[in-house]
């Protein structure tokens, strides 16, 4: 069965470095998306993609986070300057066409920032 | 804007045992509902869903019935084995205060099953 792969498993970076999340959605979905779970806490959406562009993003989302699909597989997560508090698991999510398909969720990145 | 409340966890059950786990939300119009499960050291499955009221999702035993009346999705199962053991989260999705939707989740706070033998 089709699956949406994350790489890598787990991150760690120092505070104020770039770091570039990698996914690779399911090969014929057309929206993509990002979210975070912070240990503990909720899934939060931060993005979602679509047609090259971003369709939605949540107030988390600000100038310090990007993404982008540089080809037609991969997906990716940029946040520019880590804090302490991105420290977090990113999941990568991909859906087919409408609203009630189902998104299909990857492994996970575990970003720890020192 | 749209909001997703699970009952307070965690729940600690033995084996065969009913479950429930409440899940109540807020949305905008018409929202899909669902419930994903993320077992330890992997990534949200989905579990079950439902697009419309009355709908009943169920998946590998478990079920849970859309009631808008009640703007409820509770989970439940008839006999709980120890491999139940997981994360569950409710999630929706629907529009957003402008009245457009591109597919966002909304998820609970999760609730984590134990199962004894």
């Amino acid at each position: 069965e089709p699956e949406v792969t994350q790489t890598p498993s787990h991150q760690v970076t120092q505070m104020g470095q770039e770091v570039i999340l990698r996914c690779v959605p399911i090969s014929n979905h057309l929206y993509f998306y990002w979210y975070r779970q912070i240990l503990g806490q909720k899934v939060e959406f931060l993005v979602s993609f679509y047609n090259n562009e971003i369709s939605e993003k949540s107030e988390i989302f600000d100038d310090q986070f990007s993404v982008e699909r540089p080809d037609g597989s991969n997906f990716t997560l940029k946040i520019r300057s880590t804090k302490l508090e991105d420290s977090a698991m990113y999941f990568c999510a991909s859906r087919l066409t409408g609203l009630s398909d189902t998104q299909y969720f990857g492994p996970g990145t575990r970003l720890t920032v020192l | 804007g749209n909001s997703v409340t699970q009952m307070e966890g965690p729940v600690t059950l033995s084996e065969e045992a009913f479950l429930t786990i409440n899940c109540t939300y807020t949305a905008t119009g018409y929202p899909s509902l669902f419930w994903y499960v993320q077992y330890p050291g992997e990534g949200l499955q989905l579990l079950l869903k439902a697009t419309k009221a009355d709908d009943k999702g169920s998946n590998k035993g478990f079920e849970a019935t859309y009631r808008k009346e009640t703007t409820s999705f509770h989970l439940e199962k008839g006999s709980v084995q120890v491999s139940d053991s997981a994360v569950y989260f409710c999630a929706l999705s629907g529009p957003n205060a402008g009245g457009t939707s591109y597919g966002k989740l909304t998820f609970g706070q999760g609730t984590i099953l134990t199962v004894h033998p």
